[in-house]
Order: C-alpha cells, then sequence, then structure tokens
C-alpha cells in the first residue's frame, strides 16, 4: 500500500537557519505529493504541492522537488522566522477508483523556532 | 468566502454515549473527506462522499463509525457507543471535484472530542 515517511521532531532552529524536513513516499503509479502546515490552534492548510516528477512546489519561501528516482518530497526553507513553528505533514494522494484522492499522511514533524 | 466549518469545536462525552459531528463543506465543493488525528495514529483516512455517489467507507474504524451526507452538502459523522481510543481530533476536508489528483482539499478547524 501507499505510505509517507518524514523524519521525526520536534525540530528546533534558530531564526534564519535553514530547515530541511526530509519526505519519502512508497506508491503505486504516479502520486500527487503535498506538504501541509498545522499552526499552533489552527487547522491544516496546505503549504504546497506538486503533481508530477521533477515537479517544484513553493510558497512562503519554501520548495519541495519531486524526485521520483529517489521518492522523496523533502521541504526545504531557506530563512526561518518565529512565525514558521508548526507542524508539518507530508502527504500523498492518487485519484483511482480505489483511493479517490485520499491524502496519506505522515507522522508530522514539528518545527519550533527560536529567536 | 467561507471555508470548511466544523461543530462543535469541542467535545467531551462519557463513554458509551452517542456522539454527531457536523461538517460543512465549501459551497459548490462536491468531495468530502473525514480524517481523524490522534496522538496513536497520526493522521488517518475515515470516509469520503463524491456527490451522490456511493461513499468510500474503507477508513472507518469499526461499525460503531458512520457518516452520512445530507443534499451533497452538510455530513453529519456520527459515533456511537463511544469509546475512550475514539478520543481525537476529527477532521473534515472539501474539495472542488475529481478531475484529476491534483485538487486540493480544504480542512475545517477540526472537532476535538474527549471520551471520559
Amino acid at each position: 500500500g501507499n505510505s509517507v515517511t518524514q523524519m521525526e521532531g520536534p525540530v528546533t532552529l534558530s531564526e534564519e537557519a535553514f530547515l530541511t524536513i526530509n519526505c519519502t513516499y512508497t506508491a503505486t503509479g504516479y502520486p500527487s505529493l503535498f506538504w501541509y502546515v498545522q499552526y499552533p490552534g489552527e487547522g491544516l492548510q496546505l503549504l504546497l504541492k506538486a503533481t508530477k516528477a521533477d515537479d517544484k512546489g513553493s510558497n512562503k519561501g519554501f520548495e519541495a522537488t519531486y524526485r521520483k528516482e529517489t521518492t522523496s518530497f523533502h521541504l526545504e526553507k531557506g530563512s526561518v522566522q518565529v512565525s514558521d513553528s508548526a507542524v508539518y505533514f507530508c502527504a500523498l494522494s492518487r485519484m483511482t477508483t480505489d483511493s479517490w484522492g485520499k491524502l496519506q499522511f505522515g507522522a508530522g514533524t514539528q518545527v519550533v523556532v527560536t529567536p | 468566502g467561507a471555508g470548511v466549518s466544523q461543530s462543535p469545536s469541542n467535545k467531551v462525552t462519557e463513554k458509551g454515549k452517542d456522539v454527531e459531528l457536523r461538517c460543512d463543506p465549501i459551497s459548490g465543493h462536491t468531495a468530502l473527506y473525514w480524517y481523524r488525528q490522534s496522538l496513536g495514529q497520526g493522521l488517518e483516512f475515515l470516509i469520503y462522499f463524491q456527490g451522490n455517489s456511493a461513499p468510500d467507507k474503507s477508513g472507518l474504524p469499526s461499525d460503531r463509525f458512520s457518516a452520512e451526507r445530507t443534499g451533497g452538502s452538510v455530513s453529519t459523522l456520527t459515533i456511537q457507543r463511544t469509546q475512550q481510543e475514539d478520543s481525537a481530533v476529527y477532521l473534515c476536508a472539501s474539495s472542488p471535484h475529481i478531475s484529476g489528483s491534483t485538487d486540493t482539499q480544504y480542512f475545517g478547524p477540526g472537532t476535538r472530542l474527549t471520551v471520559l
């Protein structure tokens, strides 16, 4: 079956540090890949997505590239801010008659950015 | 426009009681998903509705869980005879249509269920 593995947290960084959160997946076919973010006390919101190999998703200074050869979708940001403190979820979906686009999530990685 | 709304935001119940959780999707969104977020299991899919088609119930953990979607809009997730392991945040998401796997799902704020 499909699965997503992401690095465990918490990840603690100083402001302006470089952030990487590793995400690898197992899936048949060609899934779409997503990063969702959950800020404290808020709901899940889409951060970025990529739908095919070599696509790069980007938003709010975050980037992730769909790497089919390594089945990875690592999230990066060059200079984090305190406001980036949140839990980040890597996810995949496939639109088939079996999965209907339902999201398969990783366990989530908590990121704490200190001033 | 309005996002996905869920009610109640918090629900505390006693073991053995039934609970109903409500989701109002974004207007015009035909696809609706329920997920559960718990400490032990992470985020897991529960059920999917698309228009008037039969729902995909493959993620429901037991027959105590059921859901319906009336008029292709509002959905209610019902848990009968609640157990302590049902304690979790229940998330609802909607998306516009099923034209392809690129559709973004928009999540509501969730209902935090605590079973005492």
